[in-house]
């Protein structure tokens, strides 16, 4: 059965350092998103790209944050100075013309 | 008012019980609604959607009332691997399909 893949599955970052968080949709999807958890807290949106550019983006999405998708495969978001609040599970889904979205399993990024 | 809402309980019940989770809604121009199950430090997976008057899959049941806003999950003869957090979910009325999340109720089911 085909799933969205996310890596790596922990990152531990220095405050201030860009991270890179990398996420595999199920292929021939459309719709692709970034959420965030915070421990202990609800899922809340970040973002949605569709046909290559950002749909949709929430007030947690400034300036430090950004996706790609670099290759047609590959989904990605970038923090550029990362803060000790951005700790959390970052979770990727993708969804096709349906109403399900997919889950990958999240990378738990860690800010010293 | 918070957009989705929903009691964090923990709802401990034994093997065996029914169990009810609520939940409300504050955007009534939402058209889909869904419950997701998450195991601790876990991705969410849909359990089931609701889109009208409810369905029922197998132990579960979901019911929608778009005049209250109100949106509940029935887990009947619940077992030991029900325990998870059950999070409501509704869309944001918009073309997106951004989701809106309540913070999930908690669930422990005891031998």
């Amino acid at each position: 059965e085909p799933e969205v893949t996310q890596t790596p599955s922990h990152q531990v970052t220095q405050m201030g350092q860009e991270v890179i968080l990398r996420c595999v949709p199920i292929s021939n999807h459309l719709y692709f998103y970034w959420y965030r958890q915070i421990l202990g807290q609800k899922v809340e949106f970040l973002v949605s790209f569709y046909n290559n550019e950002i749909s949709e983006k929430s007030e947690i999405f400034d300036d430090q944050f950004s996706v790609e998708r670099p290759d047609g495969s590959n989904f990605t978001l970038k923090i550029r100075s990362t803060k000790l609040e951005d700790s959390a599970m970052y979770f990727c889904a993708s969804q096709d013309g349906g109403y399900e979205q997919f889950f990958g399993p999240g990378t738990r990024l860690t800010v010293l | 008012r918070k957009e989705v809402e929903q009691d964090p309980g923990p709802f401990n019940v034994p093997e065996g019980a029914t169990v009810a989770f609520n939940c409300t809604y504050s955007n009534s121009a939402s058209q889909s609604f869904f419950w997701y199950r998450q195991d601790c430090r876990k991705e969410p997976k849909l359990l089931m959607s609701v889109y009208s008057s409810g369905n029922e899959d197998g132990r579960f049941t979901a019911q929608l009332n778009r005049a209250s806003q109100y949106i509940s999950l029935l887990i009947r003869d619940s077992k030991l691997s029900d325990s998870a957090t059950y999070l409501c979910v509704g869309d944001n009325a918009g073309n997106n399909r951004k989701l809106i999340w309540g913070l999930g109720t908690s669930l422990a089911v005891n031998p």
